[in-house]
């Protein structure tokens, strides 16, 4: 089974851009997370999606937008960057409503966004 | 705002000694407690989901413990290993939040050879 794959792994944006982060979820999982690690902090919760419909979100503000496809696949969409949004964005998928639900993420690698 | 609590921040031991670090979460409205172990370049990995008190999960020289009514949960390292080097992250999931997980700041573990 292929893993989680995010993509780009690195990129650099001057304030006020737009960036687009992808994200490609484990075989046979229906729900991605996106999570934002900024440095000497644990991972914070952006917003989940599931059967392409967000799911739960946390407190960002909605510059901060996603999609999810049909495939299960995932964007994550900043706009109006900010310096505070440099950070590295995790992208975790998982089965949601079908058992085994043991709520277990399963995490890319992230993409590790700069912004001058 | 919820607070995910893990102590220490960081600890340096030598090879082969054992150790223990803590979780404190918020008692009410528990659902699940996961532990995660990121080991640096690569992505975090699930080490142990624990949903009921007193709970106590092992895999090889790692074990966990749960206590749902005081909130909090204590991974045990026996006879660390290099190899046992990385961030260990513990994250809380709140009845009727999804998979919305909070996550504690890591504990940053370095097994000296």
């Amino acid at each position: 089974e292929t893993g989680v794959t995010q993509s780009p792994t690195h990129l650099i944006k001057t304030r006020g851009q737009q960036v687009t982060l992808r994200c490609s979820s484990q075989s046979g999982h229906n729900t991605v997370s996106w999570y934002q690690q900024a440095l000497g902090q644990g991972p914070q919760f952006i917003f989940q999606y599931y059967r392409e419909e967000e799911n739960g979100r946390g407190n960002f503000p909605p510059r901060f937008s996603g999609l999810q496809f049909p495939n299960y696949s995932s964007e994550l969409n900043v706009n109006a960057l900010e310096l505070d949004d440099s950070a590295l964005y995790l992208c975790a998928s998982s089965l949601f409503g079908q058992a085994p639900n043991t709520g277990e993420l399963f995490f890319g690698e992230g993409s590790r966004l700069t912004v001058l | 705002i919820l607070n995910v609590e893990q102590s220490p921040q960081s600890l340096h031991v030598q090879e082969g000694d054992s150790t223990n670090f803590t979780c404190s979460f918020p008692s009410s409205n528990f659902y699940a407690l996961h532990w995660y172990r990121w080991e640096t370049a690569k992505s975090p990995e699930a080490l142990f989901v624990m949903t009921l008190n007193g709970d106590e999960k092992k895999k090889g020289r790692i074990s966990a413990t749960l206590n749902t009514k005081e909130g909090y949960s204590y991974l045990y390292i026996k006879g660390s290993q290099p190899e046992d080097s990385a961030t260990y992250l513990c994250a809380f999931n709140r009845w009727g939040y999804g998979q919305n997980f909070v996550f504690g700041p890591g504990t940053r573990l370095s097994v000296l050879p």
